[in-house]
């Protein structure tokens, strides 16, 4: 079955160091991959997508590599500060390529940020 | 509004009750979509909705889930003959629809509880 894991263990590290999250994926071949965080009692909010043909991308301190051999993802927070502390989801598009609605979240993983 | 809003923010019914959740998505978003979050899990998806119409209900869970979108804005989630299992947070979002993915908007979630 179509299954998608993250590091259910919390995340702890100091401000100022990178904080890397992991996502592993089977089962699948999805078109893209997208990060979300999301804090306590708010819904997700949308990071990044990346594509399958797309190695890395980035914006300000957050970077999300994609190795479709692997079936893995990294996500990367450098210099962190302990507002980045919240809950990280992966998330893949179950139909493919194309705008689909359905979109099949790992678990997640909580980051803290300690100052 | 800004942004995607549903209401209530919590809800507590009895089992064997009815109830209603209400998702008013962001102003000329097409395409809405309904989760449900269970603690210490990522969204699990329930159905998704192009216009009208429900472009994809594989994710309801039995037939006691029904939802409307009947002018294509405001959608209601409907359960039936609740059960404590399907106590969770339902959450909505929306985004701009067509054949391009873009990026969907959470709301913060509706807090259901069956007692």
């Amino acid at each position: 079955s179509q299954k998608i894991e993250q590091n259910s263990e919390a995340l702890n590290i100091q401000e100022g160091k990178t904080a890397t999250l992991t996502c592993n994926y089977t089962n699948y071949s999805p078109a893209y991959l997208q990060w979300y965080r999301q804090d306590p009692g708010r819904g997700p909010v949308f990071l990044l997508l990346i594509r399958e043909n797309e190695k890395e991308k980035r914006k300000e301190r957050l970077k999300v590599t994609f190795d479709t051999t692997l079936k893995q993802s990294l996500f990367h927070i450098t210099a962190s500060q302990p507002a980045d502390s919240a809950t990280y989801l992966c998330a893949l598009a179950a139909g493919g390529s194309g705008n689909t609605g359905k979109l099949i979240f790992g678990q997640g993983t909580t980051l803290q940020v300690k100052p | 509004g800004a942004g995607v809003s549903q209401t209530p923010s919590n809800k507590v019914t009895e089992k064997g009750k009815y109830v209603e959740l209400r998702c008013d998505p962001i102003s000329g978003h097409t395409a809405l979509y309904w989760y449900r979050q269970s603690l210490g899990q990522g969204p699990e998806f329930l159905i998704y909705f192009q216009g009208t119409g429900a472009a994809d209900d594989s994710g309801l869970p039995n037939d006691r889930f029904f939802a409307v979108r009947p002018e294509g804005s405001v959608s209601t989630l409907k359960i039936q003959r609740t059960e404590r299992g399907d106590s969770a947070v339902y959450l909505c979002a929306s985004s701009l629809g067509g054949r391009i993915w873009t990026e969907a908007f959470f709301g913060q979630g509706t807090r259901l509880t069956v007692v």
